[in-house]
């Protein structure tokens, strides 16, 4: 079983719509957890990270992590063609402090 | 704040050759970085991280007599890929944790390196 799961996709959302992307892990010890951002031939960007369960918000983003069912979701609100990338989520694993990653989902929002 | 800078952000060479590749912190310092390889459509993998001052430590399967990593600074980490060949093209980001912060992550431009 991969440590960090995630949907590849393409994931197609229409703009103005919410987009949701999803994260399992398998490490019931991570602490923390990253959503990073990711265009095409450019470099993860972080755009949020969250410690405890439930939501986390900013902006036009919400974070979700349910420790228990070892899942951490992002949701986009109005979305926008240029949200079209692909999403990274990272966990923390355990006391090495490094960020094991997911394969990520592309999204693509359509105009 | 929290910006890091790769250099250089492109470079082919040829097979057998070795290249360097710089990662600074420009804004903090930075006690940990980590250096990541990517795969055309795969996800990052941590090749080693790279303590001020201490040896790197290499995840399983990286060579590290290949990848040599110095960590000399609290701002600079490098990453020299020696005896270059085809297989090791590939996109090497760095990243770098603040000492602020004990697991956040802020990543580098990434350099991509193509081998002839």
């Amino acid at each position: 079983q991969k440590e960090v799961e995630q949907n590849s996709g393409p994931l197609s959302v229409p703009e103005g719509a919410i987009a949701s992307l999803n994260c399992t892990y398998s490490d019931r010890g991570s602490q923390s957890f990253f959503w990073y951002r990711q265009y095409s031939g450019k470099s993860p960007e972080l755009i949020m990270f969250i410690y405890s369960n439930g939501d986390k918000e900013d902006g036009r983003f919400t974070a979700q992590l349910n420790k228990a069912s070892q899942y951490v979701s992002l949701l986009i609100r109005d979305s926008q063609p240029s949200d079209s990338a692909t999403y990274l989520c990272a966990v923390n694993v355990g006391a090495t402090n490094k960020l094991i990653f997911g394969t990520g989902t592309l999204l693509a929002v359509q105009p | 704040g929290a910006v890091v800078s790769q250099h250089p952000s492109w470079v082919i060479c040829k097979s057998g050759t070795s290249v360097k590749i710089e990662c600074r912190s420009l804004d903090f310092q930075a006690t940990t970085m980590f250096w990541y390889r990517q795969f055309p459509k795969q996800s990052l993998m941590l090749m080693a991280t790279s303590n001020e001052g201490s040896k790197a430590t290499y995840e399983q399967g990286v060579e590290k007599d290949k990848f040599l990593i110095n960590h000399a600074s609290l701002t600079l980490s490098t990453l020299t890929v020696t005896s270059a060949h085809p297989e090791d093209s590939s996109f090497y980001i760095c990243s770098a944790r603040t000492l602020a912060s004990t697991d956040t992550q802020y990543f580098g431009p990434g350099t991509r390196l193509t081998v002839l």
